[in-house]
């Protein structure tokens, strides 16, 4: 059974550029979750989706955006780059209900330069 | 605001001793209490999870202690084994919100 499947899993831009991030589900999952995660530090939420639709949004700023398709796969955007957007992405999959666990990919990379 | 408070930062270990973390939380509202590990390159994983209706659960080696009155839960590692070395994170979540909020993390290195 297929996990999480993120893409890239690493990715080099350069500040003020736009960066696409891809994530799909396990099988039978609605609901998808992304989080950045610094080193040294837990993941931060980013956004939830279920069911197409945007369930829950953490602090970050309006350049970051993400959207699900009817497939429930989902695309995280970040426009004008920071060096400090530079973290490990993290997108987790899960039922959407009630207190179901999350399972995450392996995340992708992202170094800002 | 930091809403799941995780110690120690870093932790070693012998083989064969116990490896113990600690989490403490202030919204009273958390009522999921999961456990990740997560390996270098890798994302994290669901461990172990336990809800306040109890105050302890065990899996195997792995074993969370709940204190609801001292909103305080940990993580044991019963005679841990160098492959247990990771980062784990506790994290809390509320039955309203489908979000949960992640401790900054616990680098465990156990020693052969």
């Amino acid at each position: 059974d297929a996990g999480v499947t993120q893409s890239p899993t690493h990715l080099i831009k350069t500040r003020g550029q736009q960066v696409t991030l891809r994530c799909s589900p396990i099988s039978g999952h609605k609901s998808v979750s992304w989080y950045q995660q610094v080193l040294g530090q837990g993941p931060q939420f980013i956004f939830q989706y279920y069911e197409k639709e945007e369930r829950g949004r953490g602090n970050f700023p309006d350049r970051f955006s993400a959207r699900q398709f009817p497939n429930y796969s989902s695309e995280l955007n970040v426009n004008a780059l920071l060096l400090g957007d530079s973290a490990l992405y993290l997108c987790a999959s899960s039922l959407g209900q009630g207190t179901s666990p999350l399972h995450f990919g392996n995340g992708t990379r992202l170094t800002v330069t | 605001q930091q809403q799941v408070k995780q110690s120690p930062q870093s932790l070693i270990v012998q083989k064969g001793g116990i490896s113990i973390i600690n989490c403490a939380y202030e919204n009273t509202a958390f009522d999921y209490f999961p456990w990740y590990q997560q390996f270098p390159g890798k994302g994290p994983a669901l461990l172990i999870a336990i809800r306040p209706d109890v105050s302890e659960k065990k899996e195997g080696r792995f074993t969370i202690s709940f204190n609801k009155s001292a909103k305080q839960f940990s993580l044991h590692i019963m005679d841990s084994q160098p492959g247990d070395s990771a980062t784990y994170f506790c994290a809390a979540q509320s039955g309203g919100s489908y979000i949960p909020t992640f401790g900054r993390g616990t680098s465990l290195i156990v020693h052969p």
